[in-house]
């Protein structure tokens, strides 16, 4: 069965950087693109980007962008996103997500998200 | 880029059919025929439950149902059940890979 595992909580400073991983099981892990998604508590989904694991191309949110980096490791079916100069704004989960199939814009598969705490 | 528009909230009786709408641009909701609607109870991940606008994911009850006129879109949930009662968004393609959520709307089943 398809399994998404991502990393432990974290707690940060302002300014630092954080690396969250989700490790994939159950299927083809280059054959479907991850996407991270983030939710503030009490608020809304907001879309991130994506990484290919077969290219590497990645696709980033303007918000984002020069900010976060996503890269996978296809030796272990894993993918991480690192979000830096973080602020107490980015306190957050974090979730990676598969997509239905290669290209679809809709997820069927969740990590069970990673909260990532930004305080001095 | 802002999130796509959802009321905050919306209630209905046990039995009951409710809509939240989802009001985005010709950039994104009304340009593409790529519209989703995740479930999220709280502290769990987002299930989706319908996509490409229309289309119910698999094990999807048939009281769920999605539309979209111009740039905006609709989620309808029949026959209202103390289960509905959890928040849902919607996303939608918006051009050159990228996807864009909506605000969220907690549905309260009454």
């Amino acid at each position: 069965q398809v399994q998404l595992v991502q990393s432990g909580a974290e707690v940060k400073k302002p300014g630092a950087s954080v690396k969250v991983s989700c490790k994939s099981s159950g299927y083809t892990f280059t054959n479907y693109d991850i996407n991270w998604v983030r939710q503030v508590a009490g608020q809304g989904l907001e879309w991130m980007g994506w990484v290919n694991p077969n290219t590497g191309n990645t696709g980033y949110a303007q918000k984002f962008q020069g900010r976060v980096t996503m890269t996978r490791d296809n030796s272990i079916s894993t993918a991480y996103m690192e979000l830096g100069s973080l602020k107490s704004e980015d306190t957050a989960v974090y979730y990676c997500a598969r997509p239905m199939w290669r290209g679809a814009n809709q997820f069927d598969f969740w990590g069970q998200g990673t909260l990532v705490t930004v305080s001095s | 880029q802002s999130a796509l528009t959802q009321p905050r909230s919306v209630s209905g009786s046990p039995g009951q059919s409710v809509t939240i709408s989802c009001t985005g641009t010709s950039s994104d909701v009304g340009g593409y025929n790529y519209v989703s609607w995740y479930q999220q109870y709280p502290g769990k991940a987002p299930k989706v439950i319908i996509y490409d606008v229309t289309k119910r994911a698999s094990g999807v009850t048939g009281r769920f149902s999605g539309s979209k006129s111009g740039n905006t879109a609709s989620l309808t949930i029949s026959g209202l059940q103390a289960e509905d009662e959890a928040g849902y968004y919607c996303s939608s393609y918006a051009g050159s890979y990228t996807l864009i959520f909506g605000g969220g709307t907690k549905l309260t089943v009454l």
